[in-house]
């Protein structure tokens, strides 16, 4: 079945640093990827939608300078979280699919904590 | 826009009951898909099942089964035999067609008693 490969899997750093967290798809190219945020019993809030070779798309409230997206390849997305505050702690997830085939596959989400 | 509603925070059953999980949604489309996501403690989320909105006949895999009523815009999720490795977080969610977007719902945590 298609893989999804989400690196780091936890992440700790200091606030102002920033983090890179990558998401590949490993035996599919993905059209689309997606990337979201989670917190403790909540649901997956989506934060952007990312084409090859195009700009992301942002959700309303999502600010697009700090957490930039990039997305190089069929297989690659990028999510960097930059000059990170404690607020930005939280559980990533990023997800990736074929248009139109109504089928997606997850990453195993990467946790951060900014300290 | 798209709604997806999961009214029951929190359930829990004994081991080998089945259990059932509600999910209504709001859409003015004909064309959609649904799907339940377990995400358990490692937090991984895994497809359970998906059911495509122009089929009448609900999906159904293994234990995990659906009740799909179109006209009443509820997508139940059925688990028979429930195990302990049932134990999770379930989402609903809806997929219009030919959008990528998915819309979950808030969740159901389930716990499964030994």
């Amino acid at each position: 079945g298609a893989v999804v490969s989400q690196h780091p899997s936890w992440v700790i750093c200091k606030s102002g640093t920033s983090v890179k967290i990558e998401c590949r798809s490993l035996d599919f190219q993905a059209t689309t990827m997606f990337w979201y945020r989670q917190f403790p019993k909540q649901s997956l809030m989506l934060m952007a939608t990312s084409n090859e070779g195009s700009k992301a798309t942002y959700e309303q409230g999502v600010e697009k300078d700090k957490f930039l997206i990039n997305h190089a390849s069929l297989t690659l997305s990028t999510l960097t979280v930059t000059s990170a505050h404690p607020e930005d702690s939280s559980f990533y997830i990023c997800s990736a699919t074929l248009t139109g085939e109504g089928s997606y596959t997850f990453g195993s989400g990467t946790r951060l904590t900014v300290v | 826009a798209q709604t997806v509603t999961q009214s029951q925070p929190e359930m829990s059953v004994q081991e080998a009951e089945t259990v059932t999980l509600s999910c209504t949604y709001d859409t003015s489309e004909n064309n959609y898909y649904l799907f339940w996501y377990k995400q358990p403690p490692s937090r991984q989320m895994i497809l359970v099942i998906r059911q495509e909105a122009y089929k009448q006949q609900n999906a159904t895999e293994n234990r995990f089964s659906v009740n799909f009523q179109k006209a009443a815009k509820s997508f139940s999720l059925k688990i028979s035999d429930s195990q302990l490795g049932d134990t999770a977080m379930y989402f609903c969610a809806f997929m219009k067609l030919g959008d990528d977007k998915i819309i979950f719902g808030k969740g159901t945590r389930l716990h499964i008693l030994p």
